[in-house]
This record gives structure tokens, C-alpha cells and sequence, in this order.
């Protein structure tokens, strides 16, 4: 079992929708969950950062930590064609600066 | 800050060559992170440096794999007699060392073994 699972879509919504992606995680020594984004033929671009459980908005993002459950999420509101692309969950134990675990990445497509 | 280059960004070769890739991190980004990401997947961790001293490594990065960076500023990811396992994307990131400091990717070197 990886310690770290990611439903890897394709995920298809219309342009203005609430997309919603999701991760758990098996290690309950992870504190430090990103989401990252990643177009095609480029490397990951980090969208979100949170320490521990809780809420941390950004713009059209949000991304929840819910520690008890190991499970993480990231909302998108007002989903635009440009953000297609592969969403990728990651996680530390120690901080963002040492070894990354990545989920699998959810292809998400928006429809204009 | 021009971002993470990485240096060439597609190699094909023939199985059983030796390949060398090259990284340029951020300036004054005191870590430095090498990646592997095969299609579909996300990012698998090799190894990274703090400085020029590599602080840990992957189980992944077996002995035909090295990684230096000889002077705690460029990096180089040198694998040698090339399998077709290893075609994949190499990935290569830096920060700054700290609790709260994020990783910055450069957009990698897709290695493709004919």
C-alpha cells in the first residue's frame, strides 16, 4: 500500500464549477501537506502549503488538513479552463525542505 | 531569480550508455532535490544536499546513480549503464533550508533509453 493515495482521475467539470480533489495518507508523522500543479511538459508549481490540520484559503483556493482522518483536500471555486492540469498532493514528516512524498496526481479538465 | 534550470531537457540514448544531467537551483537556495517521475506517477524522491553535502538517499538511487554538487551550487545526475527502467522524467528542485521553506521544480529531463 503507498503511503500516500490519489485518485488519479480524469476528472471532466464545466467552467465556474467547484472542483474538489483529494488524499490519504497512511504515516501519521506527515505535518507538512502541499498541493502542488503540474501542466504538461512542465514541473510541479506549488499552489498550496499547510502546517498540521486546518483551513488555508488563497485566492479561488482552499486547502483543509484533517489530521484524525488522514485525509487532505483542495477545492478550486470558479474552475477556469486554465486550470487544467495534474493536481498533485505531497506531504513531509520532518518539513518542505527534505523528502517529499507525492500522490499519483488527479488529471482534472475543465470544459469552457 | 531566473527558477530551477535543468540541463538538457530530453536525452534519448541507447540502453547500457552513460547519461549526465545537469541542475542550476535557484541563487542562494541552500537545498537542493533530485526526482523521479514515470508516467502517470507522481515525483519519487532520489536524494538531496544541503550545500554540498548529500544528506539522504533514496533506496531508489541504486549504485548506478550518483549525485554531487561540488561546490554547493550546480548539481549533476550521472547514471551509468542506462536500463529501460530508466526512462523517465528527472526532476530537480531547490530551497532554502528551514522548517516552512516550499520546494521549487525546474521543468526536468525526460530520459528516453531506445
Amino acid at each position: 500500500q503507498k503511503e500516500v493515495e490519489q485518485d488519479p482521475g480524469p476528472l471532466s467539470v464545466p467552467e465556474g464549477a467547484i472542483v474538489s480533489l483529494n488524499c490519504t495518507y497512511s504515516n501519521s508523522a506527515f505535518q507538512y501537506f502541499m498541493w502542488y500543479r503540474q501542466y504538461s511538459r512542465k514541473g510541479p508549481e506549488l499552489l498550496m502549503y499547510t502546517y498540521s490540520s486546518g483551513n488555508k484559503e488563497d485566492g479561488r483556493f482552499t486547502a483543509q488538513v484533517d489530521k484524525s482522518s488522514k485525509y487532505i483536500s483542495l477545492f478550486i471555486r470558479d474552475s477556469q479552463p486554465s486550470d487544467s492540469a495534474t493536481y498533485l498532493c505531497a506531504m513531509s514528516a520532518y518539513s518542505s525542505a527534505s523528502k517529499i512524498i507525492f500522490g499519483s496526481g488527479t488529471r482534472l479538465s475543465i470544459r469552457p | 531569480d531566473t527558477g530551477v534550470s535543468q540541463d538538457p531537457r530530453h536525452k534519448i540514448t541507447k540502453r547500457g550508455q552513460n547519461v549526465t544531467f545537469r541542475c542550476d537551483p535557484i541563487s542562494e537556495h541552500n537545498r537542493l532535490y533530485w526526482y523521479r517521475q514515470t508516467l502517470g506517477q507522481g515525483p519519487e524522491f532520489l536524494t538531496y544536499f544541503q550545500n554540498e553535502a548529500q544528506l539522504e538517499k533514496s533506496r531508489l538511487l541504486s549504485d548506478r546513480f550518483s549525485a554531487e554538487r561540488p561546490k554547493g551550487s550546480f548539481s549533476t545526475l550521472e547514471i551509468q549503464r542506462t536500463e529501460q527502467g530508466d526512462s523517465a522524467m528527472y526532476l530537480c528542485a531547490s530551497s532554502f533550508d528551514g522548517v516552512n521553506q516550499p520546494q521549487h521544480f525546474g521543468d526536468g529531463t525526460r530520459l528516453s533509453i531506445l
